[in-house]
């Protein structure tokens, strides 16, 4: 079946770091989103993804949907210990379904 | 407006237990999903109501789940009887249409099961 494939699958990083994580797939998507979950809690959506080498930025958070269509990342830019949590990419199947990745766990020192 | 509320928040059975899960999802949204999330892996789909009808049950594991929404309200998840391979976290979802363009799904903060 469709997989996302996410990496890396943990990250421990220094308060001030900048982050990158990606999530790469053998088959084509229109739409890619990044998901946050924070500790004891449900994912929440941080960015969402409709065309194919579309960059787009929430705050210090950056997406970009890879022009193969088989591909997202996200950058997070000068980390702060709220970020810690797990990221999740996501894409939109043909048959409308919503499939994730394996999730990176960010760890972020003061 | 109310999140979507999930309960217990944990949950440790012994295998071969029945454990019943329970999502209210936020008021109004007539999709309703549930989720699963075993250690370190993705988060996979289970099935998918709309109102009070399955849409969509593909994801279900095998057929000691059994999920149903009946009056269209709040959800339940049965797992009869519980396995090892059960444990994870289960997470509930809903949205006001079908389509996640327009219509993003808001999750509750999940029902971590534990079976021993």
């Amino acid at each position: 079946g469709q997989q996302l494939n996410q990496s890396p699958q943990s990250m421990f990083i220094q308060e001030g770091e900048d982050v990158s994580m990606n999530c790469t797939s053998s088959s084509i998507f229109n739409t890619w989103l990044w998901y946050k979950q924070d500790p004891g809690e449900g994912p929440v959506l941080l960015i969402a993804l409709y065309k194919a080498g579309e960059l787009t930025s929430n705050g210090r958070l950056t997406a970009q949907f890879g022009i193969t269509r088989k591909d997202s990342f996200l950058n997070i830019s000068a980390s702060i210990p709220s970020d810690v949590g797990i990221y999740f990419c996501a894409a939109i199947n043909q048959g409308g379904k919503l499939i994730f990745g394996q999730g990176t766990e960010l760890s972020v020192k003061p | 407006e109310a999140g979507v509320t999930q309960f217990p928040s944990h949950s440790v059975i012994e295998k071969g237990q029945t454990v019943t899960l329970r999502c209210d999802p936020i008021s109004g949204h007539d999709n309703l999903y549930w989720y699963r999330r075993v250690m370190g892996k993705e988060i996979k789909f289970l099935l998918h109501f709309v109102k009070e009808s399955k849409q969509d049950e593909s994801g279900m594991p095998n057929n000691r789940f059994l999920a149903e929404r009946t009056g269209g309200t709040y959800s339940t998840l049965k797992v009869q009887p519980a396995e090892l391979e059960d444990s994870g976290v289960y997470f509930c979802a809903s949205s006001q249409g079908r389509n996640f363009y327009n219509s993003p799904l808001h999750f509750g903060n999940g029902t971590r099961l534990t079976v021993t």
